[in-house]
Order: structure tokens, then C-alpha cells, then sequence
């Protein structure tokens, strides 16, 4: 099945600085979600993005899906930023990535 | 307010003890599907239903049952829970397919099996 690789793993910050998360595919994508998993345990939609770029406030996000991959930008990070970031993708499957833990620093 | 209902949010129970989590959504949505997370595995479907009465398994379906009697609810079962389904689960529901907008999480059950 799909492969998903999520990097880097583990990324610490302080507030304000930017940041980009990125999510590989081993195979084609057609479908691509953003997720953030707060401090708390709630996960929340952030982007359904199976092409192109979308921007929501500081967040936005890239899918290049003919090179496989997607990028989260994080901009002016805040300390309410913090928790694990997921995508999930795939074409007729699709598959967690592992995450990406963000810890923003005040 | 649009939102997907998980209950109970934590239980500790028994080996072999039959147990059921709830799961329940005011959206009118379609799809609706079952998730586990644990630690360095990240996070794992266990069944998914993409309308009334139907179910599909997912990747880790041994040890669970679901049903879909209707549209609203999507329950999980554990008919004999052993430890290791000892984790935190997740109901997740969206308009259709699974990957469209709207995909909603449910707060989570952490479940605890001695």
C-alpha cells in the first residue's frame, strides 16, 4: 500500500518564526488532508488540498501531487500552534502519515 | 453546533468484558469510520461505513465489530477486549468518501483494558 514519510519528525520553535512541514507519498495522490492534533488530543481539519495551494490565517498549504509530496506553512508561529501535524493521503486508499510534532516556545 | 459525539471519553475495563463506544453525528453525513492511535504507530482505521448498512475493514479490524443501522450512528464493538486494544479511538465522519471537506474527528475514547 501507499507509503506516507512525514518530516521532520520532531520540530521546536519559538514564537514568531516560520516553519514548513512536509509529507511525501510513495505512490499517486488524488486526495490530501492536513490535520492538527492539539495538546489536548483534539484533532482538527485543517486543509482538504489534493492540488494546488490554499491559505486559511497563517496557515497554508501546497500539494504538488505529479511529485508527490504537500507542504504545511506555518507563519508567525504561536504557542497555541503546538501539537502533532498530520496528513493523510492516497488515491483509493488513503493513509496517515506518522506526524510531525510542533512545540512552540513562548 | 455540528460535531461528532464520542462516548464514554475514558473507560477501564476488564479482560473478556463485552464493551461498546458510541459514536453519533448531527451532520448528515455519509461516511463515517473508526480510528486507533497509539504511540510510534501513529493513527490506524479500524472500520469505515460509506452509507447505512454499509461497512468496509479497514487496516486493524481484528477485535472490533461495527454496525450502521443508521445514518447518524456508527458504534464500536468490542466483543472480548484484550489488552493490547488498550489505545485512543477515534469516530470521524464527512460528507462522502472519506476525504472530502468537513471531515470531522470526534473528541476521542481512551480506552483502558486490564
Amino acid at each position: 500500500g501507499i507509503q506516507v514519510e512525514q518530516s521532520p519528525p520532531d520540530l521546536i520553535l519559538q514564537e514568531g518564526a516560520n516553519s514548513t512541514l512536509r509529507c511525501n507519498f510513495s505512490d499517486s495522490v488524488n486526495n490530501l488532508q492536513w490535520f492538527h492534533q492539539n495538546p489536548w488530543g483534539q484533532l482538527i481539519n485543517l486543509f482538504y488540498i489534493p492540488s494546488g495551494t490554499k491559505q486559511n490565517g497563517r496557515l497554508s498549504a501546497t500539494t504538488v501531487a505529479t511529485e508527490r509530496y504537500s507542504l504545511l506553512y506555518i507563519s508567525s508561529s504561536q504557542t497555541t500552534d503546538s501539537g502533532v501535524y498530520f496528513c493523510r493521503g492516497g488515491s483509493e486508499k488513503l493513509v496517515f502519515g506518522k506526524g510531525t510534532k510542533l512545540t512552540v516556545n513562548p | 453546533e455540528a460535531q461528532v459525539t464520542q462516548n464514554p471519553r475514558y473507560l477501564i475495563t476488564v479482560t473478556g468484558k463485552k464493551l461498546t463506544v458510541t459514536c453519533s453525528q448531527n451532520m448528515n453525513h455519509e461516511y463515517m469510520s473508526w480510528y486507533r492511535q497509539d504511540p510510534g504507530l501513529g493513527l490506524r482505521q479500524i472500520y469505515y461505513s460509506m452509507n447505512v448498512e454499509v461497512t468496509d475493514k479497514g487496516d486493524v479490524p481484528e477485535g472490533y465489530k461495527v454496525s450502521r443501522k443508521e445514518k447518524r450512528n456508527f458504534p464500536l464493538i468490542l466483543e472480548s477486549p484484550s489488552p493490547n486494544q488498550t489505545s485512543l479511538y477515534f469516530c470521524a465522519s464527512s460528507l462522502s468518501g472519506g476525504w472530502g471537506y468537513g471531515y470531522t474527528f470526534g473528541s476521542g475514547t481512551r480506552l483502558t483494558v486490564v
